[in-house]
């Protein structure tokens, strides 16, 4: 069966500092991996996609940047964290060829 | 442009009757809707995933049918339990992509109350 964790589970942050969110994801190789970012109250925002080791594309511009440096390894992070990056933070897979997406149990955000 | 449509923000209802909660999308493309449950502090789980044009589709007590004719997928079920209070999500999937992008509706808070 695959698990998909996230790391940290929360973070409080201050304003300019740098942050980095990961995910890695067992028990499926070669995965469709997304971020996404809820505001508190908001809906479900995806941020980046990756279909392979290597490559990402933005989906929206927020400030932040991702990359997959192993097959089963998603990274978020930004060099200066802005207070509109409180959230949520999901990091989801999806089987290749498949459109449902299974989401990971997810990071709260908090920056002060 | 692709979107989804949740008209009700918050869903009150009495434990043990029926719940529907709406969704309506727009899209040129070929059409697949999920629903999306999240319970409070807890990350979405899929509920349920849309079949052929008029094909009802179930999982864990809950139903929803793709009518193209009126851009719906309503979510039901026919006796609400106090366990089913949670946000509930509508996706469609944006097929025109060439990943999996899914634009999600407002969300829909259903609370159920004894």
């Amino acid at each position: 069966a695959q698990t998909i964790h996230q790391w940290p589970v929360a973070e409080i942050k201050a304003v300019g500092s740098p942050l980095s969110l990961g995910c890695t994801i067992k028990g499926k190789s070669s995965p469709n991996l997304y971020w996404y970012w809820q505001a508190t109250g908001g809906t479900l925002q995806q941020l980046f996609y990756s279909i392979t080791v290597g490559q990402v594309e933005s989906v929206v511009q927020l400030n932040l940047s991702a990359s997959r440096p192993k097959d089963d390894q998603f990274i978020l992070s930004t060099e200066k964290l802005l207070l509109s990056h409180s959230g949520f933070y999901l990091c989801a897979w999806s089987r290749r060829g498949r459109y449902e997406q299974y989401f990971g149990p997810g990071t709260r955000l908090t920056v002060l | 442009g692709d979107s989804v449509t949740q008209t009700e923000g918050l869903v009150t209802l009495t434990e043990g009757l029926p719940v529907m909660l709406n969704c309506t999308y727009q899209t040129a493309y070929s059409t697949f809707l999920f629903w999306y449950v999240q319970h409070l502090n807890e990350a979405p789980k899929l509920l349920l995933k849309s079949s052929t044009d008029n094909k009802r589709t179930e999982h864990q007590g809950f139903h929803a049918t793709l009518h193209k004719s009126s851009s719906s997928f309503h979510l039901q079920k026919s006796s609400a339990q106090l366990s089913d209070s949670a946000l509930y999500y509508c996706a469609l999937r944006i097929a025109s992509s060439s990943f999996s992008k899914l634009v999600f509706g407002q969300g829909t808070s259903l609370s159920v109350v004894p």
